[in-house]
């Protein structure tokens, strides 16, 4: 079983909807997690960053950490098409080490 | 210019051939990463190196080896390409001397690797 299960997708939805991209773990002492966002012919860049369990809203981007359910979830509301892009979640529990899901597609429809 | 910088870009080879792949960083962190991405496995760490003097195995390093020239430059070999080891590789760097680190990943823009 792989340490970070994330659904491949695509995931496709019309400008304005509202985006629900999860990651289930198995690793109990994760306690840092990471969204990073990567689009076509580029390297990721993080896109928001949690600490233990919570959420943390930057903007149209709300980030959940679920550790009881070992379970995280990114939102993103009022979806824009520059949104569209490959979302790939981390995680770490000494950020010596990162172990990513194999990244959601996400296209947004104008 | 870009604060991680990746050479080649892409490199089309073939098997049995010695391949380098090359990462320079301006951003000053000790710490540098390779992994190599493919297509429903998502990104894998191949070998990883918190300074100049340590070298540390990933969970796939099997044909694989690295070098840490400097601070700001570590490369990635393969001495004998095969064709399962055609893939997108990333260079990423880091840094937790910052007070508000959050471990974050800084990446390369990647290279594109084919062995035929």
């Amino acid at each position: 079983q792989k340490e970070v299960e994330q659904d491949p997708g695509p995931l496709s939805v019309p400008e304005g909807a509202i985006v629900s991209l999860n990651c289930t773990y198995s690793n109990s002492a994760f306690q840092y997690f990471m969204w990073y966002r990567q689009y076509s012919r580029k390297g990721p860049e993080l896109l928001m960053y949690t600490y233990s369990s919570g959420n943390k809203e930057d903007g149209r981007f709300t980030a959940q950490v679920d550790k009881s359910s070992k379970y995280i979830s990114l939102f993103i509301r009022d979806s824009q098409p520059s949104d569209s892009a490959t979302y790939l979640c981390a995680m770490s529990y000494n950020f010596n080490k990162f172990y990513f899901g194999s990244g959601t597609k996400l296209n947004v429809k104008p | 210019d870009a604060d991680v910088t990746q050479t080649p870009r892409n490199r089309i080879t073939k098997t049995g051939k010695r391949i380098m792949l090359e990462c320079s960083q301006t951003k000053g962190h000790d710490r540098m990463y390779w992994y190599r991405q493919d297509p429903g496995l998502g990104l894998r760490l191949i070998y990883y190196s918190f300074d100049v003097k340590d070298i540390n195995k990933g969970e796939i390093s099997d044909g694989y080896s690295v070098s840490r020239q400097a601070q700001a430059k570590f490369s990635l070999s393969l001495e004998s390409a095969i064709p399962n080891q055609t893939a997108l590789y990333f260079c990423a760097t880091s840094d937790l001397s910052s007070v508000t680190n959050t471990g974050e990943l800084f990446f390369g823009e990647g290279s594109r690797l084919t062995v035929l």
